[in-house]
């Protein structure tokens, strides 16, 4: 069975530019999460979809980032324009609903790795 | 509200001594436990989770976990370290109903010769 696959895996930007990362979930996973670790801090929740609704947008660091779900399956995370506090991994992950075999567990993919210059 | 404190950032350790990573969290609500790994450029592997029954749970790769409620603690720990365990351990709690994980800062583990 596959992963959560995120793409690109690593992308270098200049400031200012636009960059698009893209989400996989596993098949049938509802829930869709986007995390961001910056360079030496924690791991940050950014938000949360269930299928294609927005569950919570709390983490969201400012309107500079934009997340969509079209369709309740792939998630796409915009950044425009970026700036160099932009750099960092960006998580994705999946699960399934509460109740729904595995829906307490949370699988992450590899990360996207993005730096800003 | 829920936190996961990692009490060390950097713990090192010589290859085959036994090593203990610590946890605490603290959440008003019920959670779900987790401990997960990160190596060099690599994404977050899942070493093992508490989700209930037996407090003593077993991972991948020889680590093992206990949940204490009286100490909200969840400690990860391996009788005998590789080098190649070396890497970032995340403590990690989640929520009852499923909704958003929280991390804790992370504790880097150096393995040593």
């Amino acid at each position: 069975e596959a992963g959560v696959t995120q793409f690109p895996s690593h992308s270098v930007i200049e400031k200012g530019q636009t960059v698009t990362l893209r989400c996989d979930p596993i098949s049938g996973h509802d829930n869709l999460y986007w995390y961001r670790r910056v360079m030496g801090k924690e791991i940050k929740f950014l938000l949360h979809f269930v299928k294609e609704s927005k569950q919570d947008e709390s983490g969201m660091p400012n309107n500079r980032f934009l997340a969509e779900r079209t369709g309740g399956t792939y998630s796409t995370l915009k950044v425009q324009p970026a700036e160099l506090e932009d750099s960092g991994v960006y998580f994705c992950a999946s699960s399934q609903l509460p109740g729904q075999g595995t829906g307490n567990t949370i699988y992450f993919g590899e990360g996207s790795w993005l730096t800003v210059v | 509200a829920q936190s996961v404190t990692q009490l060390d950032s950097q713990v090192p350790v010589f290859e085959e001594a036994p090593v203990e990573l610590r946890c605490n969290y603290s959440s008003s609500v019920s959670v779900y436990l987790f401990w997960y790994v990160q190596y060099p450029n690599q994404g977050l592997q899942l070493l093992l989770k508490y989700l209930s029954g037996s407090t003593l749970v077993k991972g991948i790769n020889g680590f093992e976990a206990e949940f204490n409620k009286s100490q909200t603690s969840f400690h990860l720990r391996k009788p005998s370290v590789h080098i190649s365990d070396t890497a970032e351990y995340f403590c990690a709690v989640t929520l009852w109903n499923g909704f958003k994980t929280i991390f804790g800062a992370g504790t880097r583990l150096f393995v040593k010769a």
